[in-house]
């Protein structure tokens, strides 16, 4: 079956400007969670939705914020971009959320240069 | 606070040789431990998970990790490495008393299998 893809790959932006990233899950998997990946802090969470819930947070500005889609797939938007922004924002699907130990799958990634 | 050590940056070892990739954590109560993969331009893979129970927990491509509860440590290991191991290693937690799939990463080792 098909894994999780991430849309676009790669893109440049300036700062000041937004930009929405598109992540679709594996089919069946309810969960979707975002992390940004950087050299300097490394994989940082930054939220998780399930059926179109926001269910966790991480410790990131109001200006990255989400959404999902009652088919799953799941939308990440940053605005008034900042250089520091410059990552590669990854998507992990799972089937579901809760207190197990689930598995994370992940995309490949969208890496995000800010000039 | 919750979080992940992983002391090394980079590991070496020649091919066949067993190797070691090590972790500690540092979290209230029994946590959920993970070990990923990542190969570079993809994203993360799972490789195996510790829930409770036996100590030595199996995984993929012949992986394994040992959870030392007093030590505070789940380090990953396999007995004869492979050039096609090298690549960037992620240790994570997810401490039992959250909810979702919020995970906290290690920083990552890198593993270099030479031939």
């Amino acid at each position: 079956k098909a894994g999780v893809t991430q849309t676009p790959r790669y893109l440049i932006k300036t700062r000041g400007q937004q930009v929405t990233l598109s992540c679709s899950p594996i089919s069946g998997h309810r969960s979707v969670s975002w992390y940004q990946q950087t050299p300097g802090q490394g994989l940082q969470f930054l939220f998780e939705y399930f059926s179109e819930t926001q269910r966790n947070k991480g410790n990131f500005p109001g200006r990255f914020s989400g959404r999902q889609f009652s088919n799953s797939r799941s939308e990440m938007n940053v605005s008034t971009l900042e250089l520091g922004d410059s990552a590669l924002y990854l998507c992990a699907s799972s089937v579901q959320t809760g207190s197990g130990a689930n598995v994370l799958t992940f995309g490949a990634g969208s890496r995000l240069t800010v000039l | 606070a919750q979080s992940v050590a992983q002391p090394e940056d980079q590991v070496n070892v020649a091919e066949g040789n067993p190797l070691t990739v090590k972790c500690t954590y540092s979290v209230s109560g029994n946590p959920y431990l993970f070990w990923y993969v990542q190969y570079p331009n993809r994203g993360l893979q799972f490789l195996l998970k510790y829930i409770t129970g036996d100590n030595l927990v199996k995984g993929s491509y012949g992986f394994e990790a040992e959870f030392n509860k007093s030590q505070t440590s789940f380090h990953l290991k396999k007995p004869s490495a492979l050039v096609s191991d090298s690549a960037l290693y992620f240790c994570a937690v997810r401490p039992l008393m959250e909810y979702g799939n919020k995970l906290v990463f290690g920083a990552g080792t890198i593993l270099r299998v030479k031939s």
